[in-house]
This record gives C-alpha cells, sequence and structure tokens, in this order.
C-alpha cells in the first residue's frame, strides 16, 4: 500500500501562535492533496487542498505547502484558536485510484 | 460540497449479530466509499460502493462481512455482518464528486460497539 505519514503524532501550542503540521508521501505520482480536520465524534472535514502543479495555496488562516522533490506537504494555521484542535489528517490521491490517509496528528491548542 | 448524512450516529450491538448502516447525500456524486476508523487510528478504505453492481472491496474485507448496496447515485448502505468485538469502530461514508471536483467529502460517521 501507499505511505502517508506524518512527522508528529502530537502537536501543544499556545493560542495565538501559528501551528505547523507536517506529512511525507512516498509515491511521486501522486497529484492532489488534500487536509482534512477531525473533531472527536465528527468525520473528517475538507479544510484545503491542493494539486502537484502549486507549490502553496492559501485559505482562511490556512495554508498548505507542497514540496515536490523531498514529497512532503504541510499545513499551516495562522493564530492558532481553541477552536482548532482537532486530529489532522493529510491524504494524497493518484489520479483514478483512492485516497491514501496518514496517520493522523492531534493538535492541542493551549489558552 | 457534498453534505453527507449516516444512520445511525451510533450503535451498541451484540456479538453475533448485524448492523446496517444508510449513506445519503444530497448531491450527485460519482464515486462513493465506505471506510473504518479503529480509535485513535487513520481511516481504512473498506470497499467503493459501486451503483447497481457489487462493490469493490480492498485487501482484506470481503463481501460476506462487508455487504454493500449502493441501488442509486445517491444512497448506500454498509452491513456489518456477524459482528464481534473486533469490528467495534467509526464506519465512515465518503463522495466524490467528479468531474467537478476530485474532493472527497466524509459522512458523521457511524460509532459502533460490539459487546
Amino acid at each position: 500500500g501507499e505511505s502517508v505519514g506524518l512527522h508528529l503524532p502530537t502537536l501543544s501550542v499556545q493560542e495565538g501562535d501559528n501551528s505547523i503540521i507536517n506529512c511525507a508521501y512516498s509515491n511521486s505520482a501522486s497529484d492532489y492533496f488534500i487536509w482534512y480536520k477531525q473533531e472527536s465524534g465528527k468525520g473528517p472535514q475538507f479544510i484545503i487542498d491542493i494539486r502537484s502543479n502549486m507549490d502553496k495555496r492559501q485559505g482562511q488562516r490556512v495554508t498548505v505547502l507542497l514540496n515536490k522533490t523531498v514529497k512532503h506537504l504541510s499545513l499551516q494555521i495562522a493564530a492558532t484558536q481553541p477552536g482548532d484542535s482537532a486530529v489532522y489528517f493529510c491524504a494524497e490521491n493518484i489520479p483514478g485510484n483512492q485516497f491514501y490517509f496518514g496517520t493522523g496528528t492531534s493538535l492541542t491548542v493551549i489558552p | 460540497s457534498a453534505v453527507i448524512s449516516q444512520k445511525p450516529s451510533r450503535d451498541i450491538c451484540q456479538r453475533g449479530t448485524s448492523l446496517t448502516i444508510q449513506c445519503q447525500v444530497d448531491s450527485q456524486v460519482t464515486m462513493m466509499f465506505w471506510y473504518r476508523q479503529q480509535p485513535g487510528q487513520s481511516l481504512t478504505l473498506i470497499a467503493t460502493a459501486n451503483q447497481g453492481s457489487e462493490a469493490t472491496y480492498e485487501s482484506g474485507f470481503v463481501i460476506d462481512k462487508f455487504p454493500i448496496s449502493r441501488p442509486n447515485l445517491t444512497f448506500s448502505t454498509l452491513t456489518v455482518s456477524n459482528m464481534s468485538p473486533e469490528d467495534s469502530s467509526i464506519y465512515l461514508c465518503s463522495g466524490i464528486t467528479r468531474p467537478s471536483t476530485d474532493t472527497q467529502y466524509f459522512g458523521p460517521g457511524t460509532r459502533l460497539t460490539v459487546l
């Protein structure tokens, strides 16, 4: 199977600081990536996506960076808030194939 | 974005029984999937639900244990058969709305506990 892994299983940040969650993927043919947020007791929620023809994409308080050379993906959350506390998953997709999910990083925001 | 609902949201079942989980999407999706997520773990794909034909199962999952139906584009069911405590997990339905987007959206999940 594919290997999509996260560098850190847990991350704690102070409220107001920026958070960076990292993800490594193994298949260079992957051309589409999604970050999901999963709060306790809920299904994964789409946050932001990026295609392989881009190296950066910004949303509201979130930025995804893609480094295809080293097969690395990161999610940056600006001014982290208590509501950002959740597990974050990255997922990669090869055209016509299933999505492969990383192991998840648990983000805890300290008030 | 597609809105996906599932029911039941949770259930507690006895060993040896079966549970059918329903998934409804509010817009036409081209692909629907069923995932399992064990506590503290990532998502594992069970199968792709194919409209009007047998689902496509991933390695380690079989139709006899996890029969899946998809009678139309917006509805699918997953049955967990002859349950054991090892089947305790969250079961998630998802959909992709190609060709407009490849984005995969998830339902809220069904939390299953088998005693």
